[in-house]
């Protein structure tokens, strides 16, 4: 079955870390550009985190996250990861993973909640 | 505050065509071709329905059909029907400075009457 599944999602103080794992199956994970992106009730969607292929290269982050989580990926175990540092209350979301289809969106995992706390 | 501008709600009869828009600026909708368009049921991962504009993936209807004009993107669902109703919501490549960047809409709930 084609899929994407997150995990890692908890409740974390503010100033904390984190580390979200998505895990792919049933598709060429190692041809696919990977994406984090987050939905908060105040902002809806946003877009935090672009991996090209192992052999492209190269990451892409948003400001707003910039400097505090780094996106990387193992193709040996066709997991994509998102490392959150200094994790601040407007970083409480629900994130998804998602595959790099022509620069849209092509699969979706279900997501996974991260709730940060004073 | 999204980025890009739907409307948050859109309704339609059972046959009706229905059209969502959603509007950014020259960085994103009107700079690139790379528009896409996404159906998310409660509880479900969103599903993939209109990428670069207008191409349709494999397996979604053809009642789904996307456009484009200047800085507002389309999408338009021909003869409505009752599995339709879901939320629907836009994205927009936005380039970016050595690397990448996206952007989304609020997303707009189509409810079929």
């Amino acid at each position: 079955e084609v899929q994407l599944v997150e995990s890692g999602g908890a409740l974390v103080q503010r100033g904390g870390s984190l580390r979200l794992s998505c895990s792919a199956s049933g598709f060429s994970f190692r041809d696919s550009p990977m994406n984090w992106v987050r939905r908060t009730p105040g902002k809806g969607l946003q877009w935090i985190s672009n991996i090209r292929t192992s052999d492209e290269g190269g990451m892409s982050y948003a400001d707003s996250v910039k400097g505090r989580f780094t996106i990387s990926r193992d193709d040996a175990k066709n997991s994509l990861y998102l490392q959150m540092n200094s994790l601040r209350d407007e970083d409480t979301a629900v994130y998804y993973c998602a595959s790099d289809l022509n620069y849209s969106f092509d699969l979706w995992g279900q997501g996974t909640l991260v709730t940060v706390s004073s | 505050q999204s980025a890009l501008t739907q409307p948050p709600s859109a309704s339609g009869s059972p046959g009706q065509s229905v059209t969502i828009s959603c509007t950014g600026t020259s960085s994103d909708v009107g700079g690139f071709h790379y528009v896409s368009w996404y159906q998310r049921y409660p509880g479900k991962a969103p599903k993939l329905i209109i990428y670069d504009v207008n191409t349709r993936p494999s397996g979604v209807p053809d009642r789904f059909s996307g456009s484009k004009s200047g800085n507002t993107a389309s999408l338009t669902v021909s003869g409505l029907q009752a599995e339709d109703e879901a939320d629907y919501f836009c994205s927009s490549y936005a380039g970016g400075h050595g690397g990448h960047s996206w952007v989304f809409g609020g997303g707009t709930k189509l409810t079929v009457l």
